[in-house]
């Protein structure tokens, strides 16, 4: 079983439609991300939290907005989607306890807005 | 303005010699630096680290150094494979800037047996 799962992996959708995609992991971590990733661009951080009450803007956040529902659920929903938001997009964690940065990514979720 | 640059999008090499894959960055504050591996329809996966105290760090086939005045570093792997074949990333952070992961654009790696 993987340890950062993304549901779904593939959507396609409209514009103008609400979507939510969805993260959760078993890994214990207190820190989660979602970033996306366009071609060429390599991947940008939209939020980012570092516990359940702590939730931060990363470089591109317009447009998006998240939910940590509990330490393992981090979900992050595009309110009225538009064209541009077509992309791939991840979900990692991370373990503040560790003392090491490296972070630990789902399988993606590509998404379609047409 | 991009702060962790791969300027070759893509590198090609044979199996059994040497790949090295390079990146610079500008922000004078980053005192970690992450390789990442990412294969078609996975997430990427880390694969080495250095921190700024250091100038190399070896795992296995991968090495990565590190010259800090020149704000560069390098991920050797030797010899590669044809399983190396990927996409690369960079990734740096500094501890003021809460740990986050800054990445580069990426390097797809071919390994031709």
């Amino acid at each position: 079983d993987a340890d950062v799962t993304q549901t779904p992996r593939n959507r396609i959708t409209k514009t103008g439609k609400r979507i939510m995609l969805e993260c959760s992991q078993t890994k214990g971590h207190d820190r989660m991300y979602w970033y996306r990733q366009d071609p060429g661009l390599g991947l940008r951080l939209i939020y980012y939290s570092f516990d359940v009450k702590d939730i931060n803007k990363g470089e591109i956040s317009d447009g998006y907005s998240v939910s940590r529902q509990a330490q393992a659920k981090f979900s992050l929903s595009l309110e009225s989607a538009i064209p541009n938001q077509t992309a791939l997009y991840f979900c990692a964690t991370s373990d503040r306890r560790t003392g090491k940065r490296s972070q630990h990514f789902g399988d993606g979720t590509r998404l379609s807005i047409l | 303005d991009q702060q962790v640059k791969q300027n070759s999008p893509s590198l090609s090499v044979q199996e059994g010699r040497i790949s090295i894959l390079n990146c610079d960055y500008t922000n004078s504050m980053f005192d970690y630096f992450l390789w990442y591996k990412k294969y078609p329809a996975e997430g990427p996966t880390f694969l080495i680290s250095i921190s700024s105290i250091k100038d190399k760090n070896e795992d296995g086939r991968f090495t990565v150094f590190l010259n800090k005045s020149a704000k560069h570093l390098s991920l050797h792997i030797v010899p590669s494979q044809p399983g190396d074949s990927a996409v690369y990333f960079c990734a740096a952070s500094n501890q003021g800037g809460s740990e986050k992961l800054v990445f580069g654009k990426g390097t797809k790696l071919t390994v031709n047996p």
